[in-house]
């Protein structure tokens, strides 16, 4: 299986600042032959589903506020959000689909300083 | 407009078999690319990926439950189900169903159900 680690396990930052999520995974989740990253962003608020962000690893969901980004390739990747607003409090997760089991990150809790 | 909902007992008895369905609108699971997925979640704990169905039946499940889980679709219905056996008390968990499309998102999931929760007691 590929093992999917998410660093750092928590984080806080100020609102309207940078906050910044880390996901390795155990192989690289690279598809060479369409030079596809399978690897997809959830956020998930409490008391509620995941919510689909980011997935080919850099591709916004439709509805997705242009402040959250995706970025990397091979095994290292990051979910950006470039400022941080109230409604962004919420756990993060990563998940690559490239082979299964379609595993996901262990999750980032984001809160506010 | 997608929606998907789970169902199932709230409460299982260790050892039995759980059974849930995931009834899905807006989409069929014969058309092309489609995927349903069940993803659980115990309390306070990370998301866990258990097993996916796709449009032309092939079927991928968790490494670790490969021999309890079963997944199984029924197309004229718009269900999906899952059935998990053995239960024990480390499976109390939020279960959710979710949707995928393949050309579209991988096998990443774009619309979720609400969850159910599933308590396994002695």
């Amino acid at each position: 299986d590929i093992v999917m680690t998410q660093s750092p396990d928590s984080l806080a930052v100020s609102l309207g600042e940078r906050a910044t999520i880390n996901c390795k995974s155990s192989q690289s989740v690279l598809y060479s032959s369409n030079n596809n990253n399978y690897l997809a962003w959830y956020q998930q608020k409490p008391g509620q589903p995941p919510n689909l962000l980011i997935y080919w690893a850099s591709t916004r969901e439709s509805g997705v506020p242009d402040r959250f980004s995706g970025s990397g390739s091979g095994t290292d990747f990051t979910l950006t959000i470039s400022s941080l607003q109230a409604d962004d409090v919420a756990v993060y997760y990563c998940q690559q689909y490239y082979s299964s089991p379609h595993t996901f990150g262990q999750g980032t809790k984001l809160e506010i300083k | 407009q997608i929606t998907l909902k789970e169902s199932g007992p709230p409460v299982v008895k260790l050892t039995q078999t759980l059974t849930l369905t995931c009834t899905f609108s807006g989409f069929s699971l014969s058309t092309s690319g489609v995927a349903v997925g069940w993803i659980r979640q115990p309390p306070g704990k990370a998301l866990e990926w258990l097993a996916l169905i796709y449009w032309d039946d092939d079927k991928l499940y968790s490494s670790s439950l490969k021999s309890r889980l079963t997944i199984t679709k029924d197309t004229s219905k718009n269900q999906v189900v899952l059935t998990m056996t053995n239960m024990d008390s480390v499976d109390t968990a939020t279960y959710y169903c979710a949707h995928g499309m393949v050309a579209a998102v991988g096998g990443a999931f774009d619309i979720w159900g609400q969850g159910t929760m599933v308590t396994v007691s002695s």
